[in-house]
């Protein structure tokens, strides 16, 4: 089975903290993402990365950083947390095939809470 | 701009009714996935569609991929309450590499006993 795991499923920080959320997938997937989940806004993508060391911007990258400095971990930074960041973050990590991006695999999610 | 819309928004029904959900777009998809997600959980994939007019039945769940290739859905028959969670399709607008799937808002689904 493949596992997409985050490493915390309830955070509560304070504003300004800087504030790292990690994920790590163990099915050597090319592909990682994050979201956020917020209620009548669905799911946002944050940013992705599709290999070690690169990464890309998705709709709502304001805010946030990534690093991916091994294939098998991508990690989120709230350089300096804000009330608004307050969300459930969800990662994900897909294979591709050909140039297919194909089924995503999904964390089972932090929520994090701004204070 | 929502690149994928979603309904209905919610729906409550009685169990063993039959419901259908919608996934429509004005953009072309290459693919498109249905996921379904339960309270405090990730989204968890049921199908992907590729082609055109395709249809894919999963025990009692109907996924339709739109002959343009715009729009889906989800036709669930003798709805079960343990249908309910919220559905969610998502779609890969650009052609190759990883841009990332589209998330619509979902569609919350409760199927009272």
């Amino acid at each position: 089975d493949v596992k997409v795991t985050q490493s915390s499923r309830y955070l509560v920080k304070r504003t300004g903290e800087k504030v790292f959320l990690e994920c790590v997938q163990d099915m050597d997937h090319e592909n990682m993402f994050w979201y956020r989940q917020d209620p009548g806004l669905g799911l946002r993508l944050i940013y992705f990365s599709y290999d070690v060391k690169m990464k890309e911007k998705g709709d709502i990258p304001e805010g946030y950083s990534v690093s991916r400095e091994k294939k098998e971990r991508f990690s989120l930074i709230l350089e300096s947390a804000s009330t608004n960041q307050t969300s459930m973050y969800l990662c994900a990590s897909s294979p591709i095939i050909g140039q297919m991006n194909t089924e995503a695999f999904f964390g089972q999610g932090t929520r994090l809470t701004v204070v | 701009t929502q690149l994928l819309e979603q309904s209905p928004q919610f729906l409550s029904i009685q169990e063993g009714e039959n419901l259908t959900v919608y996934c429509n777009s004005s953009s072309v998809f290459s693919s498109l996935q249905w996921y379904r997600q339960e309270p405090g959980e990730g989204p968890v994939l049921l199908v992907t569609v590729v082609t055109g007019g395709e249809v894919k039945k999963l025990k009692r769940l109907t996924f339709q991929f739109g002959d343009a290739r715009k729009d889906s859905s989800l036709h669930i028959t003798a709805a079960q309450p343990g249908d309910t969670g919220l559905y969610l399709c998502a779609g890969e607008v650009k052609g190759g590499g990883a841009d990332g799937l589209t998330f619509g808002k979902g569609t919350h689904l409760i199927i009272q006993p």
